[in-house]
């Protein structure tokens, strides 16, 4: 595609619900990331994904946060049981691989009320 | 663990104005260098980059950014802002065993006055 695709664009979720948040990246990138940008703050490092290795999840803020990427492609981040301090921009981006830029994605703005 | 900290939180100028805003990294190894720039209501794009080579960098837009090695510095500079350049800049970068990992600074916004 012509760039990274997140979707949806907004969400807004009740306390305690689950909600999965989809990233498309540019075909053929290998690495893909999720980031979390709160008011104020900067970008939160979540996750990252490289071809086939394992994912580095040192990010995660917590257990009801996980993600997946499915045939080295989509990406789906979902969260559990949220909580009013998830609500944020969810950021995805992706790159050829190592030593590489990032291209970003519009985010996904998650309001939890 | 690599860390980024941008030392502005907040900048405001008028246009015409010279611009520098600081970024210095913490990770003794290979570094790549990267300025983001997220304009209002847009996603984060690619000012500039550095990977090897020559430490002065030419960006977009007339930005430009120096990387000092024994400083651990990143700092952007544009001689000559324009209203236009009102954003939230950010600075980020990959090192070591961490990878590919981008680690981010906590974002300056400049705000330029017409």
């Amino acid at each position: 595609g012509a760039g990274v695709s997140q979707s949806p664009s907004n969400k807004v979720t009740e306390k305690g619900k689950d909600v999965e948040l989809r990233c498309d990246p540019i075909s053929g990138h290998t690495a893909l990331y999720w980031y979390r940008q709160s008011l104020g703050q900067g970008l939160e490092f979540l996750i990252y994904f490289q071809g086939n290795s394992a994912p580095d999840k040192s990010g995660l803020p917590s257990d009801r946060f996980s993600a997946e990427r499915t045939g080295g492609s989509v990406s789906t981040l979902t969260i559990q049981r949220t909580q009013q301090e998830d609500s944020a921009v969810y950021l995805c981006a992706s790159s050829w691989g190592v030593n590489t830029e990032a291209f970003f994605g519009q985010g996904t703005r998650l309001t939890v009320v | 663990a690599q860390s980024v900290s941008q030392h502005n939180h907040h900048v405001i100028l008028s246009e015409a104005a010279s611009l520098e805003l600081g970024c210095n990294y913490s990770y003794g190894g290979t570094v790549n260098l990267f300025w983001y720039v997220q304009y209002p209501g847009q996603h984060l794009q690619l000012l500039l980059k550095y990977f090897s080579g020559d430490p002065l960098v030419k960006g977009i837009k007339g930005f430009e950014a120096e990387f000092i090695k024994s400083k651990f510095s990143f700092n952007l500079r544009k001689p000559s802002v324009q209203w236009s350049d009102t954003a939230e800049y950010f600075c980020a970068v990959n090192a070591g065993a961490a990878g590919n990992k981008l680690t981010f600074g906590g974002g300056t916004r400049v705000l330029v006055k017409p």
